[in-house]
């Protein structure tokens, strides 16, 4: 079974600097997906950014990027310039890619990322 | 981007009481629908997937007499909790799956915006 491990159930960084948040995982599937999801205060997830498994290349949204090591199945996500709305909960999920497999998504625990202005 | 929806948002109810919590995907269809609990500060736990037309698979130590699934069209899936207890007062999530890229084969899950159930 697949697992997904956020070891900072907290964070905090100062608005306007860059924070990193760190998870690894564990499968025996070539094939998958990674994402990032927050959670604000309201309790909607909000997809933030996702990677497949087979791109060498990290992805990149706005402000939001991750470091994506798949030999040492690693999935950071990076947030620049940090702003007060990006105080929420991320979680840090994995999806088969299997023709036919489970698309049902695996969740870390999360961290409470704080923005202090 | 797409809209699920989940009605109602709040329900407090008695404990021995059945409680329906709708899914509804607005703007497209959804085959697959998928049910998750949250507990507080804590992470979301997938509790089944809702197969449109078919039975609900569900998750290892989910019961599913206590826990029915229904997904009768491509936008509506329900959960029911059926003789509600204290202990399952929590934050259900439901999730719904496009139809996806026909090319990459990918395809994306939309969150509904989940709802606080309270047993008393």
């Amino acid at each position: 079974a697949q697992t997904v491990t956020q070891s900072q159930p907290e964070m905090s960084v100062q608005e306007a600097e860059t924070v990193t948040l760190s998870c690894t995982y564990d499968t025996s599937e070539s094939d998958y997906y990674l994402f990032w999801y927050k959670q604000p205060p309201s309790r909607q997830m909000i997809l933030v950014i996702r990677q497949e498994a087979y791109k060498q290349q990290n992805a990149t949204e706005n402000r939001f990027s991750v470091n994506f090591q798949k030999a040492a199945k690693s999935f950071s996500l990076k947030i620049s310039d940090s702003q007060l709305g990006d105080a929420a909960m991320y979680f840090c999920a994995y999806r088969s890619a299997l023709q036919g497999g489970s698309e049902k998504l695996v969740f870390g625990k999360g961290t409470k990322l704080t923005v202090n202005p | 981007g797409a809209v699920v929806s989940q009605h109602p948002s709040r329900v407090i109810c008695k404990s021995g009481t059945s409680v329906k919590i709708e899914c509804r995907s607005l703007d497209f269809q959804a085959t697959t629908m998928f049910w998750y609990r949250q507990f507080p500060k804590k992470s979301l736990m997938l509790m089944a997937t809702s197969n449109e037309g078919s039975k609900a698979t569900y998750e290892q130590g989910v019961e599913k007499d206590k826990f029915l699934i229904n997904h009768a069209s491509l936008t509506l899936s329900t959960l029911t909790v059926t003789s509600a207890h204290p202990e399952d007062s929590s934050f259900y999530i439901c999730s719904a799956r496009d139809w996806g890229d026909y090319r990459s084969g990918y395809n994306e899950q939309f969150f509904g915006p989940g709802t606080r159930l309270t047993v008393l």
